[in-house]
């Protein structure tokens, strides 16, 4: 068991690029979050995945962003013409079905120049 | 809606001192479920405990103890004889099924900054 992996662990764009995020979740998790955690502030709840279906969406996920989780395995996330206000870290977590308990990832922290 | 309250934004000990977080929350569900996570300066979110709504029994794991009590809707975490390797950001979090849905997301506090110094 190699916990959750993120991939990448830091990106610098500039405003307007797109840039994707990947996740591996634990083996054996068929659940996956993606939350955002800005300075000072706890982790921010974006959007949910029970196996390949996109259960729910926070009111933080714009439409500049989009998440897949082909498969049921990894999980990727997309932020299109990211700006200034996107610079943040993107944490990924995973959890059994049956367990609550959420093991979170490293996370890819952002900067949005 | 769900809400975690830690109140103490930053805490200040010496080693081997006894120190408590707190933790208030709020939330409609009849069935929900506690945590504790802790993020050291490495950034990564480390889980630390989960109790669910019907389990008031306290908690203790070496020399971390925590006290849940539904009747104040608080969840108080204490660190008995702090260490250095203890400093970190802890957050308090709460899942439950909100109406409408359940998808056990976390719903975590701002954190209490915990520095034990030498």
């Amino acid at each position: 068991d190699t916990g959750v992996s993120q991939d990448p662990r830091h990106k610098i764009t500039k405003r307007g690029q797109n840039v994707t995020f990947r996740c591996d979740p634990i083996s054996e998790h068929n659940r996956l979050y993606w939350y955002r955690q800005t300075l000072g502030q706890g982790p921010e709840f974006l959007t949910y995945f029970q196996n390949e279906a996109q259960l729910e969406k926070s009111r933080l996920l714009s439409d500049r962003f989009s998440a897949e989780r082909p498969k049921g395995s990894f999980s990727t996330l997309e932020i299109q013409r990211t700006e200034q206000g996107d610079s943040a870290m993107y944490l990924c977590a995973s959890s059994l079905a049956v367990r609550e308990e959420q093991f979170f990832g490293p996370g890819t922290r952002l900067t949005v120049l | 809606a769900q809400k975690v309250t830690q109140a103490q934004t930053e805490i200040s000990v010496v080693e081997k001192e006894d120190v408590t977080l707190d933790c208030v929350y709020e939330t409609r569900d009849t069935t929900y479920y506690l945590f504790w996570y802790k993020q050291p300066p490495s950034g990564e979110l480390v889980f630390l405990i989960r109790r669910n709504s019907f389990d008031e029994q306290n908690e203790i794991s070496g020399r971390y103890s925590w006290n849940f009590q539904k009747s104040t809707s608080s969840f108080n975490f204490t660190i008995t004889a702090s260490q250095v390797v203890d400093s970190a950001v802890y957050f308090c979090a709460l899942s439950g099924q909100d109406s409408g849905g359940s998808n056990y997301k976390l719903t975590f506090g701002k954190g209490t900054l915990l520095t034990v110094n030498p």
